[in-house]
């Protein structure tokens, strides 16, 4: 079946520091990745994607890429910001729009 | 802002009531919904698939019965969580596809904020 695997939180990091969130996957075809980020109160939103093997998906400075050899798609970003503080969630698809989900960090950035 | 509004936050009932989500697009259509649940510390699992006009589509273990989902209208869908128990209690959440139009967008889904369901 497929699976996503994420990097277990919380973590909490100061600001300007380097962010990493690992992911791996498991999937029966070929999945487009995902990240999606919920900020306090509100919904999901969709963060990047990835659709086919070496992609990178880039966004607000987050970027991941799609590698199909580690079956990864890790998330970074160089220099985190307070308003970045939300919960991350990975994500895979086979095209269907049925995602199947991580269990979710939650990143808290300090001051 | 917004554009999938999703009915209640949060809610607490007793054991052995019903219970109903709702999730609602604002400002387009959806044929599709889908409804996801989520338990503390685990990931956001897809319960069914919601089309307008026909039955839901559930996903293995998930009891149609308990879980009764109404897709009546191409902005609404209704999830009832009927005879509640507390390991009912979970965080539920709705997925929303836009039907195609002419918006070009990253992605056609839309995620409503969640309900918190608390069974006591």
């Amino acid at each position: 079946g497929n699976s996503v695997t994420q990097m277990e939180g919380p973590v909490t990091l100061s600001e300007e520091a380097f962010l990493t969130i690992n992911c791996t996957y498991t999937a029966t075809g070929y999945p487009s990745l995902f990240w999606y980020v919920q900020y306090p109160g509100e919904g999901l939103q969709l963060l990047l994607k990835a659709t086919k093997a070496d992609d990178k998906g880039s966004n607000k400075g987050f970027e991941a890429t799609y590698r199909k050899e580690t079956t990864s798609f890790h998330l970074e970003k160089g220099s985190v910001q307070v308003s970045d503080s939300a919960v991350y969630f990975c994500a895979l698809s086979l095209n269907d729009y049925k995602l199947s989900f991580g269990a979710g960090t939650t990143v808290t950035v300090r001051a | 802002g917004a554009v999938v509004s999703q009915h209640p936050s949060w809610v607490i009932c007793k054991s052995g009531t019903s219970v109903k989500i709702e999730c609602r697009s604002l400002d387009f259509q959806a044929t599709t919904m889908f409804w996801y649940r989520q338990f503390p510390k685990q990931s956001l699992m897809l319960m069914a698939t919601s089309n307008e006009g026909s039955k839901a589509t559930y996903e293995q273990g998930v009891e149609k019965d308990k879980f009764l989902i109404n897709h009546a209208s191409l902005t609404l869908s209704t999830l009832t969580v009927t005879s509640a128990h507390p390991e009912d209690s979970s965080f539920y959440i709705c997925s929303v596809k836009r039907d195609r139009g002419r918006r070009v967008e990253n992605s056609p889904l839309h995620f409503g904020n969640g309900t918190r369901l608390t069974v006591t």
